[in-house]
């Protein structure tokens, strides 16, 4: 696609039930990023995918999130037990893999747990 | 452990002054610096960049200064106008397992007063 597609662009969710949130990044793109923004608050890295390598998990907050990256395209973020704390945008990113470049960002997915 | 600082918050100008956007950074392996610009609603854009050899970066009204001896760089807008008002965020990155690693800022929301 033309950029990085994130899907759904909102979710209101109960708390306590999972929620799947997708990732269509820029075909070509290696390098996959997962970022949120909670209210009044900056970028909060959660995760990195880089081509075949291990992820960088080192971002995520707890246990209950997770994520894959199938055929190193479309990835997916879980949430398990959503708690009212996990509400704020998610936001992800792609780019290519080459140093010195730029990150091009979907338009976030917008969680709000009740 | 917060690597890449914006300390202030918020920032309000007056239409057709300088805006000026502050960020510091602790990790001595960042190489590339960006910032980005975010609309409410919308993803994170890229706006400008600069590499660890140069110090100044000039692109139309906006310019990135980067004093690596103090590990600081700003932005600075010329003239601004009202449609800079948005969030700014400055992210750094380094090579990590010898791939690229993005680190974010918590970002400072200008707004330029027409």
């Amino acid at each position: 696609g033309a950029g990085v597609s994130q899907s759904p662009s909102n979710k209101v969710t109960e708390k306590g039930k999972d929620v799947e949130l997708r990732c269509d990044p820029i075909s070509g793109h290696t390098a996959l990023y997962w970022y949120r923004q909670s209210l009044g608050q900056g970028l909060e890295f959660l995760i990195y995918f880089q081509g075949n390598s291990a992820p960088d998990k080192s971002g995520l907050p707890s246990d209950r999130f997770s994520a894959e990256r199938t055929g190193g395209s479309v990835s997916t973020l879980t949430i398990q037990r959503t708690q009212q704390e996990d509400s704020a945008v998610y936001l992800c990113a792609s780019s290519q893999e080459l140093v010195n470049t730029e990150a091009f960002f979907g338009q976030g997915t917008r969680l709000t747990v009740v | 452990d917060q690597q890449v600082k914006q300390n202030s918050p918020s920032l309000s100008v007056q239409e057709g002054r300088i805006s000026i956007l502050n960020c510091d950074y602790t990790n001595s392996m960042f190489d590339y610096f960006l910032w980005y610009k975010k609309y409410p609603a919308e993803g994170p854009t890229f706006l400008i960049s600069i590499s660890s050899i140069k110090d100044k970066n000039e692109d139309g009204r906006f310019t990135v200064f980067l004093n690596k001896s103090a590990k600081h760089l700003s932005l600075h807008i010329v003239p601004s106008q009202p449609g800079d008002s948005a969030v700014y965020f400055c992210a750094a990155s380094e090579i990590s397992g010898g791939y690229q690693k993005v680190t974010f800022g918590t970002g400072t929301k200008l707004q330029v007063i027409p």
